[in-house]
């Protein structure tokens, strides 16, 4: 099955606000995670990746957590706008052997409200 | 920089048709990836290759499925014969390096009657 999930199917927030997306991941031994927004209709788009060896990463208005503790990721999305909404998927890779495969969870879809 | 380049946008067939789908990766990508993405879920790997050699085609249905990439370039998916349950988007990808910041074509909608 899956071992990459997600606590919240839908997201819904006000223009401005800021966003939370959550993943919860179940194998130890990935060494590196990225998101990606979907928009309708259209591919996976890279926003932002972490490897293991790090606890936090900020790009523009976006910021990843990784709690390997806990085997929790998040993304966090400042002064969220309509153009956010999308479906966001976490994906880990299982590094290992010949082949470093990315899986990807579910998705959350986030909308935005003006 | 041009992205990854898929054919056709859409397809429409009939179970047990056959049907191609083509991709052109990232100039200078090694790593090259299929993944079918059925509505409402996540993408999932069908085929990976590292220039013209697969390195994993673990959840490839090789029954109906096939994939190549000649010349470590461009690759083709071919599924015959084709099953309603293969209704799907079936996305290309290409990465630099294995398993890292994958770039995504826009893929390819099929639709099974």
């Amino acid at each position: 099955g899956e071992s990459v999930g997600l606590h919240l199917p839908t997201l819904s927030v006000q223009e401005g606000d800021n966003s939370i997306i959550n993943c919860a991941y179940s194998n130890s031994a990935s060494d590196y995670f990225i998101w990606y927004k979907q928009e309708s209709g259209k591919g996976p788009q890279f926003i932002i990746d972490i490897r293991s060896n790090m606890d936090k990463r900020q790009g523009q208005r976006v910021t990843v957590l990784l709690n390997k503790t806990v085997k929790h990721l998040s993304l966090q999305i400042a002064a969220t706008q309509p153009g956010d909404s999308a479906v966001y998927f976490c994906a880990e890779r299982q590094s290992g052997g010949s082949n470093y495969k990315l899986t990807f969870g579910k998705g959350t879809l986030l909308t935005v409200n003006p | 920089e041009a992205g990854v380049a898929q054919s056709p946008r859409y397809k429409i067939i009939e179970k047990r048709q056959s049907v191609a789908f083509w991709c052109n990766p990232i100039s200078g990508h090694a790593t090259l990836y299929w993944y079918q993405q059925i509505l409402g879920q996540g993408p999932k790997l069908l085929i990976q290759f590292q220039n013209n050699g697969v390195v994993d085609d673990s959840q490839l249905p090789k029954d109906r499925f096939s994939a190549e990439r000649l010349k470590g370039v461009d690759s083709t998916l071919k599924i015959q014969p084709a099953k309603l349950e293969d209704s799907a988007v079936y996305l290309c990808a290409s990465s630099l390096d294995r398993g890292e910041k994958l770039f995504f074509g826009s893929g390819t909608q099929l639709s099974v009657l």
